[in-house]
């Protein structure tokens, strides 16, 4: 398996663009996540999908974030308008159903808002 | 609310020494915890994932440990190398979070050759 696909790697824009990141999580998992990190706070968990459907929502920043999953293979994270303090590496992971099992991260996205 | 912390935040050893890394959270009520490795500008690499009812897991020259009822966990690093240089991240799922992990901040590790 290739692992989880994100696109772009990076990403360069300017304040007030919109940008879409974009997922492809590992074939047959069923649990989805999008992650922001910054030197200042860390790892922090967006949101959470299960089945294509978004669980938890509780740590997306502003209306300005929004996410989708429109199929079991694809997913993503758009901004919109963007801001200089959104400048991160924004990761996506995923992982079956099961509280038993790993969570996979993709290659991560870094966004630099300029 | 669940919160992992990771001590020391950086640490710098020669090559060859044996290593342990600290994890602590506060909530015991975990499903499992899980150390991750990142590599500077990467993403994250799964290294051990132990179960809450497990005590420790190991894989080549990494032991982890895990106490539950204390709310700690140790990375063990025996023989360490320069390419051991990373950062490693620990995250427990606890059992509040359905199936979402709570990170600690990483220890950045340097092994010197």
């Amino acid at each position: 398996d290739a692992g989880v696909i994100q696109s772009p790697r990076h990403e360069v824009t300017e304040m007030g663009q919109e940008v879409t990141l974009r997922c492809k999580p590992i074939s047959g998992h069923n649990s989805l996540f999008w992650y922001r990190q910054t030197m200042m706070r860390g790892l922090e968990l967006l949101i959470y999908f299960n089945n294509n459907v978004p669980i938890d929502d509780s740590g997306m920043p502003e209306d300005r974030f929004s996410a989708k999953m429109p199929n079991a293979s694809f997913s993503t994270l758009k901004i919109q308008p963007s801001e200089p303090r959104d400048s991160a590496v924004y990761f996506c992971a995923s992982s079956l159903d099961r509280v038993s099992y790993e969570q996979y991260f993709g290659p991560g996205t870094r966004l630099t808002v300029t | 609310k669940q919160e992992v912390t990771q001590i020391p935040a950086a640490l710098s050893v020669p090559e060859g020494e044996n290593l342990v890394l600290n994890c602590s959270f506060t909530d015991s009520a975990i499903y499992n915890l899980q150390w991750f490795r990142q590599d500077p500008g990467k993403g994250l690499t799964s290294l051990l994932l132990i179960q809450s009812s497990q005590r420790e897991q190991t894989s080549g020259r990494l032991n982890a440990s895990l106490d539950k009822s204390s709310g700690r966990s140790t990375l063990y690093i025996a023989a360490s190398q320069p390419g051991d240089s990373a950062t490693y991240l620990c995250a427990v799922k606890d059992r509040n979070a359905g199936n979402m992990l709570t990170f600690g901040g990483g220890t950045r590790l340097m092994v010197k050759p």
